[in-house]
């Protein structure tokens, strides 16, 4: 069965130092997100992406988070400056086109900034 | 944003025993669905149930829905240790906001 991958599955990094998070969604699919959850917290939306372009995001995704889909298969979220308060598990979920609604979440990657 | 409240916050339960959350919400829906997650890892897909169904079964889950009182169900039978997980209802949209969950403990 067809599933979403991130790489790496845990990052630690310096503050300050920028990361990028690989995700690799289901190849037919065509809507891409990043959630993150900080230890102990609910699970929160970061960032929708369709045809090339964010097409939500929320008040966490800020200047420092950006998203790209460099090839045909990967999805990656970058953080430029990372900050203590980004230490979270990272979640990439992807979807097909409607009427299919639902999303599939990847493993996630555990980033830890120090 | 819309989002679903699970009831209880944590339940647990023997082996062998059913176990039922509840989901209640204050918003019209379009579809309503099921994720559990294991211990901060990654979230599954359980089943999804639309506004114009009642009940759906996959599986041991058996989901119900009453759009009238704004709530869902979502019963698991004949638990086993590995259903230990944090469940959540998520309404359907393309931001999916969650909860805090039911924690489930199944003990052995």
């Amino acid at each position: 069965e067809p599933e979403v991958t991130q790489t790496p599955s845990h990052q630690v990094t310096q503050m300050g130092q920028e990361v990028i998070l690989r995700c690799v969604p289901i190849s037919n699919h065509l809507y891409f997100y990043w959630y993150r959850q900080i230890l102990g917290q609910k699970v929160e939306f970061l960032v929708s992406f369709y045809n090339n372009e964010i097409s939500e995001k929320s008040e966490i995704f800020d200047d420092q988070f950006s998203v790209e889909r460099p090839d045909g298969s990967n999805f990656t979220l970058k953080i430029r400056s990372t900050k203590l308060e980004d230490s979270a598990m990272y979640f990439c979920a992807s979807r097909s086109d409607l009427p299919e609604e639902t999303q599939y979440f990847g493993p996630g990657t555990r980033l830890l900034v120090l | 944003s819309q989002q679903g409240e699970e009831d209880p916050q944590a339940l647990s339960i023997q082996e062998g025993e059913n176990a039922t959350m509840n989901c209640s919400y204050k918003t019209s829906i379009n579809n309503l669905q099921w994720y559990r997650q294991n211990s901060g890892r990654g979230l599954v897909h359980l089943i999804l149930i639309r506004s114009n169904e009642r009940e759906k079964h996959s599986g041991r889950l058996r989901v119900t829905l009453d759009t009238s009182k704004k709530s869902s169900s979502l019963l698991i039978t004949a638990s086993r240790a590995a259903d230990t997980a944090s469940y959540f209802c998520v309404l359907g949209g393309s931001r999916l906001t969650f909860g805090e969950g039911t924690q489930l403990t199944v003990n052995p």
